[in-house]
């Protein structure tokens, strides 16, 4: 079956210093992979999306960016973090097909001091 | 711009009651709908899809229902349980997309 991977749980890092954040997938190729910050009482805002290696398509102008360097390996980085930065970050995957149901990883709380 | 609302932020119900979550949307001509689950602290997870020339779908004790000249989805919790408290969000996206577009969740708490 397979699963989604993504770390840390939680994560405290100060004003302008760098991130990055990890996700995997495992046992399944090809996926698409998405990755998405979520406000408090609000709803998944999509920040970027991959449909292969190397392929990243971005929704939101941002801090942020995001690199796929293998198959099931979705990175989301940022050089230097800023307060608004603060969130809980989604990473997802669903099947190559179009109309398919996404499934998320357990999500990395951020808080920037 | 599209909007996607969900009734209310909260609802609380007594065990055993049917909860009803609504999804509505403007400005937005969806292929197909999606309804996630999400605890605190966790990624949403998938329940059930429905397709635009779809009336009603049903899976144990959920059913949706999706209405595109209304521009509605409802979301049907029976028999309900305390274990079915949690956050509920609907998702949308056009024929051929990949991408869903979300609703902000309606916090749902059943009364034992």
């Amino acid at each position: 079956s397979q699963t989604i991977h993504q770390w840390p749980a939680t994560l405290v890092q100060p004003v302008g210093s760098p991130l990055s954040l990890e996700c995997t997938v495992e046992g399944t190729s090809n996926p698409n992979l998405y990755w998405y910050r979520q406000a408090a009482g609000r709803g998944l805002q999509l920040l970027f999306y991959s449909v292969g290696i190397g392929q990243i398509s971005s929704e939101v102008p941002q801090n942020l960016s995001a690199s796929r360097p293998q198959d099931r390996q979705f990175i989301l980085s940022s050089k230097k973090l800023l307060l608004s930065d603060s969130g809980f970050y989604l990473c997802a995957w669903s099947p190559s097909d179009s109309n398919q149901p996404q499934h998320f990883g357990d999500g990395t709380r951020l808080s920037i001091l | 711009s599209q909007k996607i609302e969900q009734n209310s932020e909260a609802l609380n119900i007594q065990e055993g009651k049917t909860a009803t979550l609504t999804c509505n949307y403007t400005n937005y001509s969806p292929a197909y709908l999606q309804w996630y689950r999400q605890d605190p602290g966790r990624g949403p997870v998938f329940l059930l899809l429905i397709r635009e020339n779809e009336k009603e779908k049903r899976k144990e004790r959920l059913k949706v229902t999706f209405d595109t000249t209304l521009k509605q989805s409802l979301f049907h919790i029976t028999a309900s349980q305390p274990a079915d408290s949690a956050t509920y969000l609907c998702a949308l996206a056009r024929a051929n997309d990949y991408k869903l577009s979300f609703g902000a969740g309606t916090t749902v708490t059943v009364r034992a």
